[in-house]
């Protein structure tokens, strides 16, 4: 069974101010590790996939970092806005090659 | 089609009642998954589709849950005498063929079903 943390649970920021959440996972039996955003109503957007240790993946403000031997994944958003609110999923595969274990998210609030 | 389709978008029910959730995945994709999240939980898997066939029904929390998929296509969830703690968001996802799709290539997700019991 694979048991995916994410912290902070929530978070608070001001407009322009950078951040950074945590996910960490069982490192055994590693397949990929995947980022959603999903923002209330919407659907869960794919944000990133990495496979490879030290992996690093980039997109706009937000970036992504992979550490597999020690079982974490960092995202980090640059100068947060307000649209970035939304919750932070990290998911992984480990142990199946069908089916994603998701965390509980990491709930973002970026104040105008 | 273009994305995943979820309807309803929202569904109150009163306690005691059935409900039936429906997903229209991507055109293509094989996998189809039912997850929901409860206030305050984490996306909770309930069944994974491959085809029509369930091959993981691991996550279906009581008897009271059904789920069925016709013509490698739309899938419904049925909740039978539905519960205050069925009160969730009811996401469907899908995927590219099953043999390490899911766990390379992700899931495409819906906007989700939001019940509330009361």
């Amino acid at each position: 069974i694979l048991n995916v943390e994410q912290s902070p649970q929530s978070l608070h920021v001001q407009e322009g101010d950078s951040t950074n959440f945590t996910c960490s996972f069982p490192s055994s039996n590693f397949y990929a590790l995947h980022w959603y955003r999903w923002e209330t109503a919407k659907s869960p957007e794919a944000l990133f996939v990495m496979t490879l240790n030290g992996d690093e993946k980039k997109k706009g403000r937000i970036s992504a970092t992979l550490n597999t031997k020690e079982g974490y994944s960092y995202l980090y958003i640059k100068g947060s806005q307000p649209e970035d609110s939304a919750t932070y999923l990290c998911s992984g595969s480990g142990g199946s090659n069908y089916k994603l274990t998701f965390g509980k998210g990491t709930l973002l609030t970026v104040n105008p | 089609g273009a994305g995943v389709s979820q309807s309803p978008s929202n569904k109150v029910t009163e306690k005691g009642k059935d409900v039936e959730l429906r997903c229209d995945p991507i055109s293509g994709h094989t996998a189809l998954y039912w997850y929901r999240q409860s206030l305050g939980q984490g996306l909770e898997f309930l069944i994974y589709f491959q085809g029509n066939s369930a091959p993981d029904k691991s996550g279906l929390p009581s008897d009271r849950f059904s789920a069925e998929r016709t013509g490698g296509s739309v899938s419904t969830l049925t909740i039978q005498r539905t519960q205050q703690e069925d009160s969730a968001v009811y996401l469907c996802a899908s995927s590219l063929t099953w043999t390490g799709g899911a766990s390379v290539y992700g899931y495409t997700f819906g906007s989700g079903t939001r019940l509330t019991v009361v």
